[in-house]
């Protein structure tokens, strides 16, 4: 069965710092790849979306790469803030857009 | 900017009695969904509904579970007997071309199961 992988320790860095969250995925070829923000309490929040075609993505000052041969997405915030604090989500659609699957998410901490 | 609304907020129900959750899911979008959230783990999906008819559905969406667009506007998700592991929040999406494109997402329902 399909599995997507994030790394479930929280990641703590200092404001202004680059944030790099991992995703991996296994027993799937994607076409899309996304990345959703979820706040405590609250439903994820779309943020980027890449193409299996595309090895990156950029909006603002996040970035995300597509690696398919290792089935693997980077997601990176520059420059953090501490209002970037909450869990990121990485996300794939399976069953010709049928089911979006999440990850366990990374909880990000940017501390001041 | 439009927004997928879900009521109640917060729900209390007793062990073995029926719920409705509601959603007012994105005017033109064609893909609705549900999914529940147990408190401090991931999101999970629950199934979903296209041009009138449930598209897929994982082993979470069981008997006791149910979908309906009801008219052109609501998407609800009844809990026919509910039971104290059903505590959880739910959250409704709706998107409006299934994987080319991002899942928008309701603020959530908190179901308290007593």
């Amino acid at each position: 069965s399909q599995k997507i992988e994030q790394n479930s320790e929280a990641l703590n860095i200092q404001e202004g710092k680059t944030a790099t969250l991992t995703c991996n995925y296994t027993n799937y070829s994607p076409a899309y790849l996304q990345w959703y923000r979820q706040d405590p309490g609250r439903g994820p929040v779309f943020l980027l979306l890449i193409r299996e075609n595309e090895k990156e993505k950029r909006k603002e000052r996040l970035k995300v790469t597509f690696d398919t041969t290792l089935k693997q997405s980077l997601f990176h915030i520059t420059a953090s803030q501490p209002a970037d604090s909450a869990t990121y989500l990485c996300a794939l659609w399976y069953n010709a857009g049928n089911m979006l699957t999440f990850g366990g998410g990374t909880r990000l901490m940017v501390k001041p | 900017e439009p927004e997928v609304t879900q009521t109640p907020s917060h729900q209390v129900t007793q062990m073995g009695q029926e719920v409705i959750l509601r959603c007012v899911p994105i005017s033109n979008h064609l893909y609705f969904y549900w999914y529940r959230q147990i408190l401090g783990q991931k999101v999970e999906f629950l199934v979903s509904f296209y041009n009138n008819e449930i598209s897929e559905k994982s082993e979470i969406f069981d008997d006791q579970f149910s979908v309906e667009r009801p008219d052109g506007s609501n998407f609800t998700l009844k809990i026919r007997s509910t039971k104290l592991e059903d505590s959880a929040m739910y959250f409704c999406a709706s998107s409006p071309q299934g994987q080319m494109g991002e899942a928008f997402f309701g603020q959530g329902t908190r179901l308290t199961v007593v």
